[in-house]
This record gives C-alpha cells, sequence and structure tokens, in this order.
C-alpha cells in the first residue's frame, strides 16, 4: 500500500519561499509510470492543482502558479519537494502530495491524469 | 482558463438517490473523476474514467458522461456519505488538472 507524507515548515514570512517535501513509502518513487502531484486547498475552498513531476524530472505546472513554482524529485530518498515562492497570504492552505496516474483509454490515447493516493495534507500559512 | 461547473449544495434523504453534475466544454474530449473528501480529510477518488469504480468503493457510487456533463450518482445514500465532492478533468491539451468548485452533499 502507497503511503505519502508531507513535510515542512507550518509558517512562511510573506515574500519568502514555501518548501514542502513528501516522502513515499510502500514503494519505489521511480517504480510503474507513475507521476507525484502537489494540490493544495485554502481553508473552506476548493482544490487547486499546483503541478506534477515524473522521475525523469519532466513537469507540468498550472499556468497560474508556473512562474512561482518548482517541482523537483529525489529518488535515491523517495521524495518530492515543493518550492512555491513570493508567497502572500493568498498562498495559505493546506498542501497535499498526491500520487498521479495518466488515463489510458481503450483507442490508446491519455485523456487526462488522476489522483489515486493522497498524503494527509500539511496546513502552510503565510504570516509574518 | 478552463473551469469545471458544480452545483455548490445538494440535498438528499437517506435512501433516496443523489446526483452530483459537473459541466465543462472539455469534457467529451477528457475523462472526468470524483472525489470524496469529508471534513479535515484527504480527498478520496470514488470514481475513475467517468464512470469506473476504484476497489472498496461501494457500488452505489456511479458515474456517468454525456456531451459536456458528467454526473455522479450515489443510490440509497446513506449518512456516511454525506462530504464535499469534487469533479476533476482536464483542460483539452490533456496536460493541465482542473478542479470543479465542489458541492456539498447534505443527507437530510
Amino acid at each position: 500500500q502507497v503511503q505519502l507524507q508531507e513535510s515542512g515548515p507550518g509558517l512562511v514570512k510573506p515574500s519568502q519561499t514555501l518548501s514542502l517535501t513528501c516522502t513515499v513509502s510502500g514503494g519505489s518513487i521511480s517504480s510503474g509510470s507513475y507521476y507525484w502531484s502537489w494540490i493544495r486547498q485554502p481553508a473552506g475552498k476548493g482544490l487547486e492543482w499546483i503541478g506534477r513531476i515524473y522521475t525523469s524530472g519532466s513537469t507540468n505546472y498550472n499556468p497560474s502558479l508556473k512562474s512561482r513554482v518548482t517541482i523537483s524529485v529525489d529518488t535515491s530518498k523517495n521524495q518530492f519537494s515543493l518550492k512555491l515562492s513570493s508567497v502572500t497570504a493568498a498562498d495559505t492552505a493546506v498542501y497535499y502530495c498526491a500520487r498521479d496516474q495518466r488515463a489510458l483509454d481503450p483507442y490508446g490515447d491519455y485523456r487526462g491524469y488522476y489522483f489515486d493516493y493522497w498524503g494527509q495534507g500539511t496546513l502552510v500559512t503565510v504570516s509574518s | 482558463s478552463y473551469e469545471l461547473t458544480q452545483p455548490p449544495s445538494v440535498s438528499v434523504s437517506p435512501g433516496q438517490t443523489a446526483r452530483i453534475t459537473c459541466s465543462g466544454d472539455a469534457l467529451p474530449k477528457q475523462y472526468a473523476y470524483w472525489y470524496q473528501q469529508k471534513p479535515g480529510q484527504a480527498p478520496v477518488l470514488v470514481i475513475y474514467k467517468d464512470s469506473e469504480r476504484p476497489s472498496g468503493i461501494p457500488e452505489r457510487f456511479s458515474g456517468s458522461s454525456s456531451g459536456t456533463t458528467v454526473t455522479l450518482t450515489i443510490s440509497g445514500v446513506q449518512a456516511e456519505d454525506e462530504a464535499d465532492y469534487y469533479c476533476q478533468s482536464a483542460d483539452s491539451s490533456g496536460t493541465h488538472v482542473v478542479f470543479g468548485g465542489g458541492t456539498k452533499l447534505t443527507v437530510l
């Protein structure tokens, strides 16, 4: 059973960089054709996808956050990480890491991605 | 930017059928997925590829697709089904993930 666990500071000052790590257990982060994503959720609001990484290092980011986001992977530690720069109060949220699968249809075409395993989430507050 | 539209709330009595819709222009091209989220918990995948049910998800959860609208149906709703439900898909490129705004299901 794959498990994911987020870790990192719970409080970040405005204009600084938010840094989180997701540790994957129960399987190798490099095995299978899986991607690894970050998703966030402000209190009382909906989910927002931040971006994903493949173990090759290739990344996709939410266009609305792309200029501030960097996702990296360390296969030796079975971890992937998120950095979000120049944070403001609007970045206060619960941050989730998740395993990301590409969906293949019966005709061999890919039709999006979905998240089958999630971490428990970690609250990050941006405040001075 | 691409959006998925869900009703903010749906209410049903126990034993009835709940239907939650999600609309988006790219849904004919991209699969839809549904997540259940209870307070203080991470989302759980309940439907993938429009209508497939992951192992461990009760049979009362089903999904369907018609044009630009997908629907999550919960038959014989139970009190434990009270939660927020999010649809998720991708933009027309298939690369960028989009979530609907979420629907709060209330079991009366």
